[in-house]
């Protein structure tokens, strides 16, 4: 079965550290997507890729960044942790153009003391 | 003034009653959608869509695209549906890019 996943599923860090989470599913999607979930924020997008090589910035981006170099993956680098940043991570993806159902991943929970 | 709106943002039943969560929103959307979100969980996809009205089970979603408004319906609910049901809706030129509720907090009990 095509599945999303994440890992890993929960880190604790500290300030100033570079981290990366993966993401990596099966579903063969062009689309994929990272968001932070905080409690009083809900879901806000950080960053988004419509295909291999294309990545754009989304509502919250600021100290965070990603690359595509193949369809399954979209990697999320924090360059250097920030307490702000302690949080619950999801990935999800979804099918060419728009008006299609999401899957996410598990989520990771990220500390950064 | 946040471009979705859930109401309410916590909601306390009984087993058996009938529920009714909110969404309103403000631009315009190509797609609206409903998400389940279990304690310390992952996040479900439970309806997509751009008009009329889905079923799945206990589960009805409708949307009035005029309204700009947009329900969810549990009925029979149970303990098993206390969860986070979020609303989120994809502008036409977004392609998979959403923009979220603050969630519902559901708790259903015995």
């Amino acid at each position: 079965d095509a599945e999303i996943t994440q890992s890993p599923r929960h880190k604790i860090t500290e300030t100033g550290r570079q981290v990366t989470l993966a993401c990596h599913q099966t579903w063969n999607h062009n689309n994929m997507f990272w968001y932070r979930q905080d409690l009083g924020h809900g879901l806000r997008l950080i960053h988004y890729s419509y295909g291999v090589h294309d990545t754009n910035k989304g509502e919250v981006s600021d100290g965070y960044s990603v690359s595509r170099s193949n369809t399954e993956d979209l990697p999320l680098t924090l360059e250097s942790a920030a307490s702000s940043q302690t949080s619950v991570y999801f990935c999800a993806s979804t099918g060419t153009g728009g008006m299609n159902e999401q899957f996410f991943g598990p989520g990771t929970r990220l500390t950064v003391l | 003034k946040n471009e979705v709106e859930q109401s309410p943002q916590n909601l306390t039943a009984q087993e058996g009653e009938f529920i009714t969560i909110n969404c309103s929103y403000s631009v315009g959307i190509s797609a609206l959608h409903w998400l389940q979100q279990h304690p310390g969980g992952g996040i479900v996809s439970l309806f997509m869509l751009s008009s009329g009205k889905k079923k799945h089970g206990r589960l009805i979603a409708t949307i009035n695209i005029q309204e700009k408004h947009s329900s969810l319906h549990i009925t029979a609910s149970h303990p098993r549906d206390s969860a986070v049901y979020i609303c989120a809706v994809e502008s036409g030129t977004s392609y998979g890019k959403l923009t979220f509720g603050q969630g519902t907090i559901l708790t259903v009990h015995p």
